[in-house]
């Protein structure tokens, strides 16, 4: 198993814009949570998805928005891209809800200008 | 609101030296703490976490609900500790609000 894998690697967007980052979990988890990580600072959680349901949601504008697939994949999407939504985006999966089980991804580099 | 502060941007130790990272938090209820490690070009990962007690690649932490810590040790560093750690707090008891992780510290054997 590849482990969590996210793509794409790298991103540049200007202001304005609309993003959708994908993330593919490990075979046989059912939980997709979401990290925004700002340069110096740790990861942020924005959203978990359980079983397609969101289950919890972090301190973000509603311009953030994902979603979960039948096969549990995740797209997280940003609207109307800010300068300051320049981040690592990162993506962990677990089997259940419970933070601790989270499997990291080796994220998305979005870069806004 | 909970919070993790690691107040050691980097931390710079010999080899063979005793290493502490430290770790406090702030949280009116009962969290679960957590230690993740990143190595260089690597991914997140989880080191340990205090409830299970265990002592992972030499580094060990207790949690002291009375000072609120939860600082990382290991006696005798190795080379190949360098990396980036993280605190993490889980406020609801390992549900599905997410982790609260700290800015992080560099750590650095020197040889």
């Amino acid at each position: 198993d590849a482990g969590v894998t996210q793509s794409p690697t790298h991103l540049i967007k200007t202001r304005g814009q609309h993003v959708t980052l994908r993330c593919s979990p490990i075979s046989g988890h059912k939980s997709v949570s979401w990290y925004q990580q700002v340069l110096g600072q740790g990861p942020q959680f924005i959203f978990q998805y359980y079983e397609k349901e969101e289950r919890g949601r972090g301190n973000f504008p509603d311009r953030f928005s994902a979603r979960q697939f039948p096969n549990y994949s995740s797209e997280l999407n940003v609207n109307a891209l800010l300068l300051g939504d320049s981040a690592l985006y990162l993506c962990a999966s677990s089997f259940g809800t419970a933070s601790y089980e989270q499997y990291f991804g080796p994220g998305t580099r979005l870069t806004v200008t | 609101a909970q919070r993790v502060t690691q107040p050691e941007k980097l931390l710079s130790v010999f080899k063979g030296a005793p290493v502490e990272l430290k770790c406090n938090y702030s949280y009116s209820g009962s969290p679960e703490l957590f230690w993740y490690v990143q190595y260089s070009r690597q991914r997140l990962q989880l080191l340990l976490r205090h409830i299970s007690r265990e002592s992972i690649k030499g580094f060990t932490a207790d949690l002291n609900k009375g000072e609120t810590s939860f600082h990382l040790k290991k006696p005798f560093a190795q080379e190949e500790d360098s990396a980036m750690y993280y605190c993490a707090l889980s406020y609801s008891g390992g549900g599905a609000d997410g982790l609260t992780f700290g800015k992080g510290t560099h750590l650095i054997i020197q040889p």
